[in-house]
């Protein structure tokens, strides 16, 4: 079974200062991938998706995330995070042709003003 | 806002109860599928429904049973509550058929309590 692995329980920056997350992925076939957020209060929304092509993926609010296939890696960045960027963060597997989305268990980031 | 909606927000039962969950999703997305997701842990997938037949499941017992709707709203049924019950629950919609490429469209969620 496919499993997810967010390295980072709680995150905790300054504002200005650059963040990446770890994705890691167990399952050996051919992955779709994604990055949700969750804002306080809000529903879960996608930050952005890797189907196929540019291994190196941009999203929305300037977040990025490189798929990395040899390392089963998918790690989300931002180069300089602002207070608004206070979230969850999930990392999500689908197999290709799949239907069932696994997330990992989240990241909890709080940027300080 | 993603069109999907949820209710209950909360909702508390006891042990041993039945609780109805529903779901509202955007016009045209033919699949819908639901997550539990309990404290400090990411959505487990429960399983999806697509033109109002089961379309895959994870690993939760019978008890937990759905149903879709020709009007793009479903329900999330689960029987004989018990205390890990206890979470939030998501739905999420998407248009066309259950492929991986279409994004998932989360609702807000229904917060269960079982006591």
């Amino acid at each position: 079974a496919q499993s997810v692995s967010q390295h980072n329980h709680h995150v905790i920056l300054s504002e200005a200062a650059s963040l990446e997350l770890g994705c890691n992925y167990s399952y050996g076939g051919t992955v779709n991938l994604f990055w949700y957020v969750q804002y306080p209060g809000q529903h879960l929304q996608l930050l952005l998706k890797y189907f196929s092509g540019d291994p190196l993926v941009k999203g929305i609010k300037g977040f990025e995330a490189e798929f990395i296939k040899s390392k089963f890696s998918f790690n989300l960045r931002k180069p300089s995070v602002q207070w608004s960027d206070t979230a969850e963060y999930f990392c999500a597997v689908i197999k290709a042709a799949g239907n069932k989305l696994t997330f990992g268990g989240g990241t909890r980031v709080l940027v300080k003003p | 806002e993603t069109g999907v909606t949820q209710s209950p927000t909360h909702l508390i039962k006891t042990r041993g109860q039945q609780v109805t969950l529903r779901c509202s999703s955007q016009s045209g997305h033919n699949t819908v599928s639901w997550y539990q997701q309990a404290l400090g842990q990411g959505p487990q997938f429960i399983f999806q429904y697509y033109r109002e037949e089961e379309n895959g499941r994870g690993n939760f017992p019978p008890r937990f049973s759905g149903l879709q709707f020709p009007n793009y709203s479903s329900e999330l049924n689960v029987n004989a509550l018990e205390l890990d019950d206890s979470a939030l629950y998501l739905c999420a919609s998407n248009t066309g058929s259950p492929t991986s490429t279409d994004t998932q469209y989360f609702g807000p969620g229904t917060r269960l309590t079982v006591l």
